[in-house]
C-alpha cells in the first residue's frame, strides 16, 4: 500500500493568512495526487486533482503544487468558510489511500 | 445535474451483511467514463477506499475487505449497490458513495453522496 502523511495534523490561522498543508506519499506517485476539503457533518468535496488542476467551482485561493512524493495545498488568504479538515489522495495506484487530515480552524 | 444518494439500514448485527444503494440522478451507472465507487469514515477518523465498479461490471476491491465484499450494479434502476458480510464493530463507518473519472489523468472524486452512517451493534 501507498501510505500518505500530512502537516501539521491541526493548525489555526487568521482570516486573509496564507496557509500551507503538506502531504507526503511513500512511493513516487507522479503527479496523481488529490485534494479534498470536509466540513464537519458533510461529504468531503474535491479541490483540486492531478496535484496542480483546480477542480470547476473552486475558488481560485486554492492552488496545488508538487509532483513525486511531496505535495502542497496552499490557501492563499484564508477565509472563514475555509475552515475545515482537509484530506489528501493518491490515485497513483488501483487501492487509493488518503492522508490522515489537516484540520484548518480559524483564529 | 448529476446527484448521488445512499440508502440501506443504519443498524447491524454482528456477523450479519451490510447492504447499501447508491441512486445516481441525472447520469447514467451504464457511464464507462466513471468508476462508481464506495468510501467509509470511520468515527473520528480518516477515509478509507472501500472499492468501485466500472465498465458494465468490472471491480476493484480494497484488499482488505476483497473477502467479504461485493459491488453491483442495477441498471434497470440506475444504481449501484455495497454488499459487506460478515460485519464486526469495526465496518462501524459513514459510508460514501462516489463517483470518479476513469482518465488517469483526472481520476479523483468528483461527485459524492450524502453519506449514510451505518452502526454494527447488536
Amino acid at each position: 500500500d501507498i501510505q500518505m502523511t500530512q502537516s501539521p495534523s491541526s493548525l489555526s490561522a487568521s482570516v486573509g493568512d496564507r496557509v500551507t498543508i503538506t502531504c507526503r506519499a511513500s512511493q513516487s506517485i507522479d503527479r496523481f495526487l488529490n485534494w479534498y476539503q470536509q466540513r464537519p457533518g458533510k461529504a468531503p468535496k474535491l479541490l483540486i486533482y492531478a496535484a496542480s488542476s483546480l477542480q470547476s467551482g473552486v475558488p481560485s485561493r486554492f492552488t496545488g503544487s508538487g509532483s513525486g512524493t511531496d505535495f502542497t495545498l496552499t490557501i492563499t488568504s484564508l477565509q472563514p468558510e475555509d475552515s475545515a479538515t482537509y484530506y489528501c489522495q493518491q490515485s497513483y495506484n488501483t487501492l487509493q489511500t488518503f492522508g490522515p487530515g489537516t484540520r484548518v480552524e480559524i483564529k | 445535474q448529476v446527484q448521488l444518494q445512499e440508502s440501506g439500514p443504519g443498524l447491524v448485527k454482528p456477523s450479519e451483511t451490510l447492504s447499501l444503494t447508491c441512486t445516481v440522478s441525472g447520469g447514467s451507472v451504464t457511464s464507462g467514463s466513471y468508476f462508481w465507487s464506495w468510501i467509509r469514515q470511520s468515527p473520528g477518523k480518516g477515509l478509507e477506499f472501500v472499492g468501485y465498479i466500472y465498465n458494465h461490471g468490472n471491480t476493484n476491491y480494497n484488499p482488505s475487505l476483497k473477502s467479504r465484499l461485493s459491488i453491483s450494479l442495477d441498471t434497470s434502476q440506475n444504481q449501484f449497490s455495497l454488499r459487506l458480510s460478515s460485519v464486526t464493530a469495526a465496518d462501524t463507518a459513514v459510508y460514501y458513495c462516489a463517483r470518479a473519472e476513469v482518465p488517469a489523468s483526472r481520476r479523483a472524486f468528483d461527485l459524492w453522496g450524502p453519506g449514510t452512517m451505518v452502526t454494527v451493534s447488536s
